[in-house]
């Protein structure tokens, strides 16, 4: 069994702070890694496939960058909305057949 | 409507029952899993399914069994339900390989008393 880390377990920011959390993953096989968004009561949706060591993926405020050798992904929100409360799952892929999630980083934006 | 849909989406069951929990997806694609999730620890993959004549246990299948009667349909069995089994259990499709991102249908919560 994989060990994905994700930290911090939770993060509680204002409206319009800027802030990024981490998904760590063993640095030795690395296949491709997937960033999910799940707000509560719903279905986790994907947000990027990072697959190349020094990937940068953005979308809108999100963005994320990869380090497959050190073995870690960031997520970055610039300017948190209340509506980017959610939890964000990263899955580490080792090769093309399994996922390994991690426990997530749970986000509160206050207004 | 939505591409992958789970029944029930809630069951509330007793110890030493059969139960089990079935997946649709309307995307075409060929790889279903089945996933738990508790809190705290993710979501841990119980089975995987590459297609019709292929099933893979996960991390965690103990307990639990699958049928894929389908290319579109994939169940998921507790044969003899224990508390443990109490969770929140989602359904997955991607197209392929991992470079595909999965999606998922809207969760079944179980609970086992």
């Amino acid at each position: 069994i994989l060990n994905v880390e994700q930290s911090p377990q939770s993060l509680h920011v204002q409206e319009g702070d800027s802030t990024n959390f981490t998904c760590s993953f063993p640095s030795s096989n690395f296949y491709a890694l997937h960033w999910y968004r799940w707000e509560t009561a719903k279905s986790p949706e994907a947000l990027f496939v990072m697959t190349l060591n020094g990937d940068e993926k953005k979308k809108g405020r999100i963005s994320a960058t990869l380090n497959t050798k050190e073995g870690y992904s960031y997520l970055y929100i610039k300017g948190s909305q209340p509506e980017d409360s959610a939890t964000y799952l990263c899955a580490f892929i080792p090769d093309f057949n399994k996922f390994y999630f991690g426990s997530g980083t749970k986000l509160n934006v206050k207004p | 409507d939505a591409d992958v849909t789970q029944t029930p989406r809630n069951r509330i069951t007793k110890t030493g029952k059969r139960i089990m929990l079935e997946c649709s997806q309307t995307k075409g694609h060929d790889r279903m899993y089945w996933y738990r999730q508790d809190p705290g620890l993710g979501l841990r993959l119980i089975y995987y399914s590459f297609d019709v004549k292929d099933i893979n246990k996960g991390e965690i299948s103990d307990g639990y069994s699958v049928s894929r009667q389908a290319q579109a349909k994939f169940s998921l069995s507790l044969e003899s339900a224990i508390p443990n089994q109490t969770a929140l259990y989602f359904c997955a499709t991607s197209a392929y390989r991992g470079l595909d991102t999965q999606y998922f249908g809207p969760g079944t919560r179980l609970t086992v008393l």
